[in-house]
C-alpha cells in the first residue's frame, strides 16, 4: 500500500510557542491530504481537508488562526499549531487518498502533541 | 452525511478465540474501510471492502452494501490483535470526507 509520514511522532512544547508538523505522501502525489484529531479513547474527527495550491476547508468549530494548514506540494501538508495551550494537546494524524473519494485513504503515524 | 456505528464498544477475548465485529451505515457506499489502531496510535489498513467478501491471513471482511453493514472476522485471536478497530465510510454530500465509527476496542488476554 502507499506509505504516508508523519513527523514529529511526539512533541513537548511550552505554552504560547507553535509547533508544526509535517505530512509526506512517500510514494503518490496527494492533491488533497486530510488532518484529524483524536482524543484519547475517543474516534478520529476531522479538523481540516488541505488542497494543495490552495486554502484548506476546515470544519465547523475548528478555528482556522489556530491551526494553520499549508498544502505546498503534491507530496507534503503541514499543520502548525500556533500559539499553544494545554488545551491543544492531543493526537493528530493525517491523511491522504490515492485519487478520488472512493479511493482507499492511508494514514500517517500520528503526532502526540503535549503543551506544557 | 452518513452516520457509521460498530459494535460492540469493548470486547475482550481469550487467546485463541474468534470474533466478529460489525459496522452500520446509514447510507449507500462505494467505499468501506477497515483499520486496526495499534497500541502507539498507527492506524494500519486492515480491508478496503465496498463490497463482497476478503480474506488476509486470519482476518477476513465482509461488506453487504445493499444492506448498509461490513463484518470484520479475528479467527484465532493473538495478543497482538489487541488495540482499537475503526471503520470509515465517505460522506459524499459533504465532500467526501470519512466518516468514522466509534471504534471497537479488542484486548486479547494470553
Amino acid at each position: 500500500g502507499a506509505v504516508v509520514s508523519q513527523h514529529p511522532s511526539r512533541v513537548i512544547c511550552k505554552s504560547g510557542t507553535s509547533v508544526k508538523i509535517e505530512c509526506r505522501s512517500l510514494d503518490f502525489q496527494a492533491t488533497t491530504m486530510f488532518w484529524y484529531r483524536q482524543f484519547p479513547k475517543k474516534s478520529l474527527m476531522l479538523m481540516a481537508t488541505s488542497n494543495e495550491g490552495s486554502k484548506a476547508t476546515y470544519e465547523q468549530g475548528v478555528e482556522k488562526d489556530k491551526f494553520l494548514i499549508n498544502h505546498a506540494s503534491l507530496t507534503l501538508s503541514t499543520l502548525t499549531v500556533t500559539s499553544a495551550h494545554p488545551e491543544d494537546s492531543s493526537f493528530y494524524i493525517c491523511s491522504a487518498r490515492l485519487s478520488g473519494v472512493n479511493t482507499e485513504a492511508f494514514f500517517g503515524q500520528g503526532t502526540r502533541l503535549t503543551v506544557v | 452525511g452518513i452516520q457509521v456505528e460498530q459494535s460492540p464498544p469493548d470486547l475482550i477475548l481469550q487467546e485463541g478465540a474468534n470474533s466478529t465485529l460489525r459496522c452500520n451505515f446509514s447510507d449507500s457506499v462505494n467505499n468501506l474501510q477497515w483499520f486496526h489502531q495499534n497500541p502507539w496510535g498507527q492506524l494500519i489498513n486492515l480491508f478496503y471492502i465496498p463490497s463482497g467478501t476478503k480474506q488476509n491471513g486470519r482476518l477476513s471482511a465482509t461488506t453487504v452494501a445493499t444492506e448498509r453493514y461490513s463484518l470484520l472476522y479475528i479467527s484465532s485471536s493473538q495478543t497482538t490483535d489487541s488495540g482499537v478497530y475503526f471503520c470509515a465510510a465517505p460522506s459524499y454530500n459533504q465532500g467526501g470526507k470519512l466518516i468514522f465509527g466509534q471504534g471497537t476496542e479488542l484486548s486479547v488476554k494470553p
